[in-house]
């Protein structure tokens, strides 16, 4: 079965750092691109960023509400792809999903992790 | 990048067809046939229902149909069924090499 599962989320404090990862099975993640993708309780969905493949030189991309903040990872050999955080605001408070692009010069999104909520709260 | 407008909300009846409007701008839904929509049961992870403006997955009902026009992408729901209640969203790949997604509908079926 093709999966993706989200790790590392928990509660932090305002200003503190954080490390998700996004491991894939049933499939070898080091040829999707591979994004990330909150929401907010009640909220909608909100791209967060994407990391590209091997390739096209890992090249990574942000949301400017995370720009300069967040960084996006990959590590082909263990099929996993990871979120790093820093300077969290209460604002970053969601559910973090992974997802990838299914194919190449595509624009669909599958399969994608359950989720994994990030608290930030004093 | 701003998210892309959807109405807040559609509802239909059983068996009737309903259209959710995806509104963005010619650097994203109007620059490229880039456009998915998604279905989000409560508490869920979105499922990807239309792909790249038009196609379905497999194991996607046929009743669920994508078009676009311009600078706004719709997503047709047809013989609309209780099942289908849920929020729905649309994304769109942009000319920044990011990614933007819609504010979201909730379909609810009457």
């Amino acid at each position: 079965e093709v999966q993706l599962v989200e790790s590392g989320g928990t509660s932090v404090q305002p200003g503190g750092s954080l490390k998700l990862s996004c491991e894939a099975s049933g499939f070898t993640l080091s040829g999707s691109i591979v994004h990330w993708v909150r929401q907010a309780s009640g909220k909608g969905l909100e791209w967060v960023g994407r990391i590209r493949i091997k390739t096209h030189g890992y090249a990574t991309a942000y949301a400017e509400s995370v720009k300069g903040r967040f960084t996006i990872s990959r590590d082909d050999s263990k099929n996993t792809a990871h979120l790093q955080m820093n300077s969290l605001k209460i604002e970053d408070t969601a559910v973090y999903y992974c997802t990838r692009l299914a194919v190449s010069g595509t624009w669909r999104f599958d399969p994608w992790g359950q989720g994994t909520l990030v608290t930030v709260s004093s | 990048q701003s998210a892309l407008t959807q109405p807040a909300s559609v509802s239909g009846s059983p068996g009737q067809s309903i259209t959710i409007s995806c509104t963005g701008t010619s650097s994203d839904i109007g620059a490229y046939n880039y456009v998915s929509w998604f279905q989000q049961q409560p508490g869920k992870a979105p499922k990807v229902m239309i792909y790249d403006v038009s196609n379905r997955p497999s194991g996607v009902s046929n009743r669920f149909s994508g078009s676009k026009s311009g600078n706004t992408a719709s997503l047709t729901i047809s013989g609309l069924q209780a099942e289908d209640e849920a929020d729905y969203y649309c994304s769109s790949y942009t000319t920044s090499g990011s990614g933007v997604f819609g504010t979201g509908t909730q379909v609810t079926v009457l």
